[in-house]
């Protein structure tokens, strides 16, 4: 079975702290996303990676970046946390073998 | 912009009987539809995909139409129990291959004992 992990269930951040976010995925997936879910506006994406050191901008990359410097991990990173950004963030993975994204269990945050 | 709804925020229905869910969209049809269930506090798992050249999908009591015309997919879930409870999203993906999936907003189904 896939496995996709992150760091943290839950997370309490002050604002203008800078936050990472990692996520870990077993199955060797080439491609690997950053989502925000909010009530009444389902997930969107933040930043996706097909390949180590390479991403590409989603819909609301805006105040997060992203590193990928292994293969199986995949870290999202708010530089100044801001209250806007209280969420859940879900990561997933993906290849070509399959039909669907493999979603980890996601990192509820609240930034104070 | 591309739009996909989820006509119901919340479905109330007593077990046994089937869950209609529907996912709209706007603009031109997208290569394949998946649907993915959530439970609370928890990612989002894979249901069921279908193509655009497909019209209907099953898995054991599941059901997935996609109608192009319409710009419409139907989730139906027959025989409801109360562990269908949960969250059902719909997602599209407009790129094939490319896998970038944009989420509808979701339908919260309770099944009722």
């Amino acid at each position: 079975d896939v496995k996709v992990t992150q760091s943290s269930r839950y997370l309490v951040k002050r604002t203008g702290e800078k936050v990472f976010l990692e996520c870990v995925q077993d199955m060797d997936h080439e491609n690997m996303f950053w989502y925000r879910q909010d009530p009444g506006l389902g997930l969107r994406l933040i930043y996706f990676s097909y390949d180590v050191k390479m991403k590409e901008k989603g819909d609301i990359p805006e105040g997060y970046s992203v590193s990928r410097e292994k293969k199986e991990r995949f870290s999202l990173i708010l530089e100044s946390a801001s209250t806007n950004q209280t969420s859940m963030y879900l990561c997933a993975s993906w290849t070509s073998g399959y039909n669907e994204q493999f979603f980890g269990p996601g990192t509820r945050l609240t930034v104070l | 912009s591309q739009k996909i709804e989820q006509n119901s925020e919340a479905l109330n229905i007593q077990e046994g009987k089937t869950a209609t869910l529907t996912c709209n969209y706007t603009n031109y049809s997208p290569a394949y539809l998946q649907w993915y269930r959530q439970d609370p506090g928890r990612g989002p798992v894979f249901l069921l995909l279908i193509r655009e050249n497909e019209k209907e999908k099953r898995k054991e009591r599941l059901k997935v139409t996609f109608d192009t015309t319409l710009k419409q997919s139907l989730f139906h879930i027959t025989a409801s129990q109360p562990a269908d409870s949960a969250t059902y999203l719909c997602a599209l993906d407009w790129e094939t291959g490319a896998n970038n999936l944009f989420f509808g907003t979701g339908t919260r189904l309770t099944v009722i004992p």
